[in-house]
C-alpha cells in the first residue's frame, strides 16, 4: 500500500499562474482533506470531502477549488496564485465521515509563489 | 469559536529526561482528542487518540496522554525521551464533527 500520495513534491509559481495539486489514496477511505501548514499556525483545513461526490469548505477556502474525482482522488486547484499561498500543502484521508477516525497524511507539496 | 491551544512553541530537553507537551482546548462537550507527530520533511502520523473510556491513553513510541475534562486539557508525556523523538507535535480536537482543529504545534528538540 502506498497510502496517500501527492504530486508534485515541490513547485514554484509566479503570481497569477494556476496549478493543480494531485492527491490519491489506496486505502478505500471515504473522507479526504486538504490542509495548508504555515509556520506558527499549525495545519488549517482548506477543503474536505466527507464522501465521494461531496465537498465542503474548511477554515481557509478562499483562492482554492477542489474536485473529488472519484473515491481515490482529491485535487486542489489554485486558479490565480498569490504570494500568500506560499505554504506546504498536505492531503489526508480517513475511513469515516466523523473526525473520530485517524487521518492518514501524504508527504506534502511545498509551494512557493513569487 | 472552538480552539486548540499549545502554549509551548518549543521545548528543549536532554536525552533520557521526561517531557510534557501541553494542550488545552475550548470546550469539553463531546470531544475526540488526538496527538500527531511530524518528523522533518514528512507528513503527520498519529501518536495516540482519545475517543472514550479510560482517560489515560497510551500511544506509540512510549508516549501517553491524559484526558482531563475539568481542565479541558490533553497533555502528552514521555518518561524518558530519545534523540529520535525530535519532531514537531500537534494536538488536534474534534467536537463530534467531521473536521479536526489543530493546535499550532510544539517543536520538541532533544539534546544529547
Amino acid at each position: 500500500n502506498a497510502g496517500v500520495t501527492q504530486t508534485p513534491k515541490f513547485q514554484v509559481l509566479k503570481t497569477g499562474q494556476s496549478m493543480t495539486l494531485q492527491c490519491a489514496q489506496d486505502m478505500n477511505h471515504n473522507s479526504m482533506y486538504w490542509y495548508r501548514q504555515d509556520p506558527g499556525m499549525g495545519l488549517r483545513l482548506i477543503y474536505y470531502s466527507a464522501s465521494e461526490g461531496t465537498t465542503d469548505k474548511g477554515e481557509v477556502p478562499n483562492g482554492y477549488n477542489v474536485s473529488r474525482l472519484n473515491k481515490r482522488e482529491f485535487s486542489l486547484r489554485l486558479e490565480s496564485a498569490a504570494p500568500s499561498q506560499t505554504s506546504v500543502y498536505f492531503c489526508a484521508s480517513s475511513e469515516g465521515g466523523l473526525a473520530n477516525y485517524e487521518q492518514y497524511f501524504g508527504p506534502g507539496t511545498r509551494l512557493t509563489v513569487t | 469559536a472552538q480552539s486548540v491551544t499549545q502554549l509551548d512553541s518549543q521545548v528543549p530537553v536532554f536525552e533520557e529526561a521526561p517531557v510534557e507537551l501541553r494542550c488545552n482546548y475550548s470546550s469539553s462537550v463531546s470531544v475526540y482528542l488526538f496527538w500527531y507527530v511530524q518528523y522533518p520533511n514528512q507528513g503527520l502520523q498519529l501518536l495516540l487518540k482519545y475517543l472514550s473510556g479510560s482517560t489515560l491513553v497510551k500511544g506509540i513510541n512510549g508516549f501517553e496522554a491524559e484526558f482531563n475534562k475539568s481542565q479541558t486539557s490533553f497533555h502528552l508525556r514521555k518518561p524518558s525521551v530519545h534523540i529520535s523523538d525530535t519532531a514537531e507535535y500537534f494536538c488536534a480536537v474534534s467536537w463530534n464533527t467531521d473536521k479536526l482543529i489543530f493546535g499550532t504545534g510544539t517543536r520538541l528538540q532533544v539534546f544529547p
